[in-house]
This record gives structure tokens, sequence and C-alpha cells, in this order.
């Protein structure tokens, strides 16, 4: 089954502990893209990536890393983590790394509190 | 300024009957616009996309429109469902060389029994 699978689902933590949400997806596309959704505020875009070492910011990026050292895992990393980070994230990814039509596969969701 | 606005933000309708949603959207250079069906607490899901020179496309109960040259989209759900609860969501992609993609806010629709 084509899916985009995150982990953990569900992470409290305290500010300043680092922690990474992985993403792996099994479809072999080019594309993947981290996002933060909050109340009131959207789908806002962290970083995304065209191919494997090839990543860049999205609109919110700060506080965040990501790496792509294989096609199928983009991590994204909070290196020290603070209660304006607290949100729910999705990993999503799409065939084609410069196309505009392909679809966007979105995982799960990773609900994160930082205290 | 791209931005991509969704109306209206919350909608209650019983079970059966029809309604529609809206998106506006003033993204440039554009390049297709999408609508996603998000469930509570889940990943987005895509229904549909449309490029520039497509005007409608249906997805089972779920037909979506284009006006390119108003630059809005409308999104009609048939015979609703409880299943149809949810939030839909407005993405418009920008035709450029890097993938962007501007996220409505969407609408949180409740379908009551």
């Amino acid at each position: 089954e084509a899916q985009v699978t995150q982990n953990p689902r569900y992470l409290i933590t305290v500010t300043g502990k680092k922690l990474t949400v992985t993403c792996s997806q099994n479809m072999n596309h080019e594309y993947m893209s981290w996002y933060r959704q909050d109340p009131g505020l959207g789908l806002r875009q962290i970083y995304y990536s065209m191919n494997v070492e090839v990543t860049d910011k999205g609109d919110v990026p700060e506080g965040y890393k990501v790496s792509r050292k294989e096609k199928r895992n983009f991590p994204l990393i909070l290196e020290s983590p603070s209660p304006n980070q607290t949100s729910l994230y999705f990993c999503a990814s799409k065939s084609g790394g410069r196309g505009h039509t392909g679809e966007l596969f979105f995982g799960e969701g990773s609900r994160l509190t930082v205290l | 300024k791209n931005q991509v606005e969704q109306s209206p933000q919350s909608l209650i309708i019983l079970e059966g009957k029809n309604c529609t949603l809206q998106c506006n959207y003033t993204v440039s250079p554009f390049s297709n616009l999408r609508w996603y069906k998000q469930d509570t607490g889940r990943g987005p899901v895509s229904l549909t996309i449309m490029t520039f020179s497509e005007n409608t496309k249906s997805n089972g109960r779920y037909t979506a429109t284009l006006d390119a040259d108003t630059k809005q989209s409308s999104l009609h759900i048939t015979a609703s469902q409880l299943s149809d609860s949810a939030s839909y969501i407005c993405v418009v992609s920008m035709n450029t060389g890097f993938q962007k993609l501007v996220f409505g806010t969407g609408t949180r629709l409740l379908v009551s029994p």
C-alpha cells in the first residue's frame, strides 16, 4: 500500500530536548516536504526536498533542520524545541521533483507538545 | 501577496443536502488548484487537481470548478453524508521552478443527521 509513515504520532517533550520526527515514503517519490498545522493558520511549509541531498527552506524554517540522505526518508529535527513549536506536523511526498501536478500524499501527522 | 482565502470558515448542513465551498486566490503565476479533505486528526487527502485549462472536475459526489479569469474555485458536495464532516482545504500551486504551494486555512464542514 502506498503510504507516507511518520513517527512518533504523538510526543510530549520539554524545552531544549532534541527530538527527531521520522518520515518515510514507499512510492519512490522525489519530492518530500514538512508542514506544520496550527489552528486558524492552516498548513505552513517548513522545509522541502526536491531529491536526495537537495533541501530548501519553506515559509517557517526557524528552529528546524532536515536531511535527505536517502530517497525514501526525510526526518525533521528539532535541535532545541521551544513551546512555540507545539503543533501538528505533516510530512508529504509527490512524484516528479519539479512537476506541479503530481498528487501530494500526506502522512497521518505527528502531534508534538513542548512543555 | 500570494494568498488563498476560503469561505465560509465553517458550515453546518443537514445530511442529504448539498453545499458549496468557495476558494479565492491571488497566487501568481498559477499552475494548478487542488482540493483536499482532512478528517479530524488525520492527514489531508486529495480530492481534485485542476490545471489552468480545466474548469470542472468531479470525484464522486465532489465537483470542483475553476474560473482562472476571476481566480475563484468552488467545491460542490452533492447529497451530503455524515462522513463528509471534515475540513476542506484549497491549495494553489505556483508555476515556478520549484514546488511552491499556497494553502488556504480550510472550511470546516459538519454534516448533521
